[in-house]
């Protein structure tokens, strides 16, 4: 049973190109999170979302849009795509309670041409 | 601007013996502490965390210590364990802070 399950776990495109990712859990947490990996392997936050509300938005270029059609869902869209996108990242949960743990999915390996 | 760090980018341990993984934080409204470990192509996975109030907190082979005058803490794996081999990552976060600040992670391997 996979608890926080991402789709696709390694999505290859061209610079300028629109596309999503999208992250799952089944868990029945109320807390979503994106993580960007990048070449230097720091966790860094992006976005994150507590019953469907927007609670932390780092600052990212607005090209990246997350999305939570509901509790166990939290996708991420990303538009225009650049090299600098270049990273892996990784979907996460936790229950709202601010002392659980965030359990990770296994991320997504995006490489830009 | 690191809040988290890991300076030893990488540590090698023999099988049966203590490995010592070092962290150290420079924000002092952190007041809760994790170690993550991870594998190759997966996401990491929660191993242990301590809460400000408490300068150790054990959980088998797993004992995590917290030095706040120093902001300072480490995780002891005893005995170290081939399964052991993996990145360990040390995560920070303030109060009423849903945000994880993770320092950039210790590669252990275990030698048999």
């Amino acid at each position: 049973d996979t608890a926080v399950s991402q789709t696709p776990k390694y999505l290859v495109t061209q610079m300028g190109n629109d596309k999503s990712i999208k992250c799952e859990q089944n868990l029945g947490h109320d807390t979503m999170y994106w993580y960007k990996q990048d070449s230097k392997k720091f966790l860094k936050i992006m976005f994150s979302y507590n019953n469907k509300e927007l609670i932390i938005n780092e600052t990212v270029p607005n090209r990246f849009s997350p999305k939570s059609p509901d509790k166990a869902h939290l996708n991420l869209h990303i538009n225009s795509l650049e090299l600098g996108d270049s990273a892996v990242y990784f979907c996460a949960s936790s229950q709202g309670n601010l002392r659980q743990p965030q359990h990770f999915g296994d991320g997504t390996r995006l490489s830009i041409l | 601007d690191q809040q988290v760090k890991q300076n030893s980018p990488s540590l090698s341990v023999q099988e049966g013996r203590i490995s010592i993984l070092n962290c150290d934080y420079t924000n002092s409204m952190f007041d809760y502490f994790l170690w993550y470990k991870k594998y190759p192509a997966e996401g990491p996975t929660f191993l242990i965390s301590i809460s400000s109030i408490k300068d150790k907190n054990e959980d088998g082979r797993f004992t995590v210590f917290l030095n706040k005058s120093a902001k300072h803490l480490s995780l002891h794996i005893v005995p170290s364990q081939p399964g052991d081999s993996a990145v360990y990552f040390c995560a920070a976060a303030a109060a009423n802070d849903y945000k994880l600040s993770f320092g950039a992670g210790t590669t252990v391997t275990v030698r048999a």
